[in-house]
C-alpha cells in the first residue's frame, strides 16, 4: 500500500533567481531560530540565524526575516545557484531545538 | 576540526538484534545531541546531554532505546531488539556550551535498516 509521510513543500526557481522559504513556528515564546541546509545523504548545515529581538539579519546571499506577530519565519535567498538545490529548514528554540517539515529547493539551470 | 564524527554510516541489521551507534562530538562541545529523521515524522530530538549528563530523554520513543555518555569525546545510541520500525537516520549534533540560542553543528548520519 501507499506510505503515508510528511509532504515537503516544494519550491523550484531558475538558476539566478532569488529565492523564498518560508516557515511557521509554534511557539510565541521561542527565543532563537536557526535556517539549516540538509543535502542528500548528509546532516543538516546552519546557514543563518536570528534572534528573537531582532526582525532582519542578512548573510551572504541570504536573509532571513522574523515576524513574530505571525510566528513566520522566510528565508531569501539571493542569485539561486544549483548548489543552493537541497531541504531547507527552519528551526526554533523554546528549551530544546525543534525543527519544522522542511521545504526542497530545486535549482533549474 | 573534523566535525561531529557518526559511525557506522550505513547499518542494516535483521529485527531483533542490538544495535549500537556511535557519536564523537566535536572537541571542546559541551552538549550532545541525537535526532532521528524519518518521512514520516522528520527530525525529532530523541535526547540529549550536557556536560555528559542526560538533560532531556523525553523523545526517546520506549525503553528499547538507550543513550550514554561517558564521557566528553563519545556518545552511544543503543537499541535493544531493534524492529523494522526503527529504520531511520539517526544524526549526532553538538553545540559548545549547551546553553540556549545556539547552534547545532550535525554529523553525517547513520542510515539504519531493520529487516
Amino acid at each position: 500500500g501507499e506510505s503515508v509521510g510528511l509532504h515537503l513543500p516544494t519550491l523550484s526557481v531558475q538558476e539566478g533567481d532569488n529565492s523564498i522559504i518560508n516557515c511557521a513556528y509554534s511557539n510565541s515564546a521561542s527565543d532563537y531560530f536557526i535556517w539549516y541546509k540538509q543535502e542528500s545523504g548528509k546532516g543538516p548545515q546552519f546557514i543563518i540565524d536570528i534572534r528573537s529581538n531582532m526582525d532582519k539579519r542578512q548573510g551572504q546571499r541570504v536573509t532571513v526575516l522574523l515576524n513574530k506577530t505571525v510566528k513566520h519565519l522566510s528565508l531569501q535567498i539571493a542569485a539561486t545557484q544549483p548548489g543552493d538545490s537541497a531541504v531547507y529548514f527552519c528551526a526554533e528554540n523554546f528549551g530544546d531545538m525543534r525543527f519544522g517539515a522542511g521545504t526542497r529547493l530545486t535549482v533549474k539551470p | 576540526d573534523a566535525g561531529v564524527i557518526q559511525s557506522p554510516r550505513h547499518e542494516v541489521t535483521e529485527m531483533g538484534q542490538e544495535v549500537t551507534l556511535r557519536c564523537k562530538p566535536i572537541s571542546g562541545h559541551n552538549s550532545l545531541f541525537w535526532y532521528r529523521q524519518t518521512m514520516m515524522r522528520g527530525l525529532e530530538l530523541l535526547i540529549y546531554f550536557n556536560n555528559n549528563v542526560p538533560i532531556d530523554d523525553s523523545g526517546m520513543p520506549e525503553d528499547r532505546f538507550s543513550a550514554k555518555m561517558p564521557n566528553a569525546s563519545f556518545s552511544t545510541l543503543k537499541i535493544q531488539p531493534s524492529e523494522p520500525r526503527d529504520s531511520a537516520v539517526y544524526f549526532c549534533a553538538s553545540s559548545p556550551s549547551g546553553t540556549d540560542n545556539e547552534k547545532l553543528f550535525f554529523g553525517s548520519g547513520t542510515q539504519l535498516s531493520v529487516l
